[in-house]
């Protein structure tokens, strides 16, 4: 198993502020996923990233996967209430036992 | 509407009562896979199925069973649950193994007294 470290583990600011969370692995990985989980629901699918160096862009949210494949991070401008919730990253083998290895999460609570 | 739906939502049991947590996708994925989701500890992979009647262990398979007699269902038995089984578990499907995006149900949280 492919060990994912996320940081923070948690993370308080108010509304309008500017965050990123990372998660970064001693791996490499062939594709790593970006999801978001609120309260009492499964996680949903935010972005995939393949490519090294590879940056892409949801609405707020900007997604970066490392040129060595091994790490990635999510930034999230202006952040508002709504984009409370725990982030998770998940890191891709295509030729491993598990197509799948989740990060621990970063808990974002964003306050009026 | 695409959904992959669980079932109980909220279940309270005790020691040893068998009990089973059904799991149904309507997107006709070939792959389903059951997580578990605890505190500090994250997701992690109970077991996990390519395709009909092909299943394989994830990384806490003990104490669980599941079965894939149907592309669409995936059961999570626990024949003689523990405490340690309390948990908030995930029910998953994606179109095959290896294209990534996974469908999560909106989980079974389980207490075992």
């Amino acid at each position: 198993t492919q060990l994912l470290e996320q940081s923070p583990q948690f993370l308080s600011i108010q509304e309008g502020e500017n965050l990123t969370v990372y998660c970064n692995s001693s791996s490499v990985f062939s594709s790593l996923q970006w999801y978001r989980q609120e309260p009492g629901e499964g996680p949903v699918l935010l972005v995939t990233v393949v490519t090294g160096g590879e940056v892409k862009k949801l609405k707020r949210l900007t997604f970066q996967f490392g040129d060595a494949r091994k790490d990635s991070s999510l930034h999230i401008t202006a952040a508002q209430p709504g984009d409370t919730g725990l982030y998770l990253c998940a890191g891709g083998v295509s030729n491993s036992g598990y197509a799948l290895n989740f990060g621990k999460g970063t808990s974002l609570l964003v306050t009026p | 509407e695409a959904q992959v739906t669980q079932n109980p939502r909220y279940l309270i049991t005790v020691t040893g009562k068998k009990l089973t947590v059904t799991c149904s996708q309507n997107m006709n994925h070939e792959y389903m896979s059951w997580y578990r989701q605890d505190p500090g500890l994250g997701l992690r992979q109970i077991y996990y199925s390519m395709n009909v009647e092909v299943t394989d262990k994830g990384d806490v398979p003990e104490g669980y069973k599941v079965s894939r007699k149907e592309k669409r269902n995936f059961p999570l038995i626990l024949e003689s649950p523990s405490p340690n089984q309390t948990s908030l578990y995930f029910c998953a499907s994606s179109l095959s193994r290896y294209t990534g995006e996974l469908f999560f149900g909106e989980g079974s949280r389980l207490t075992v007294l």
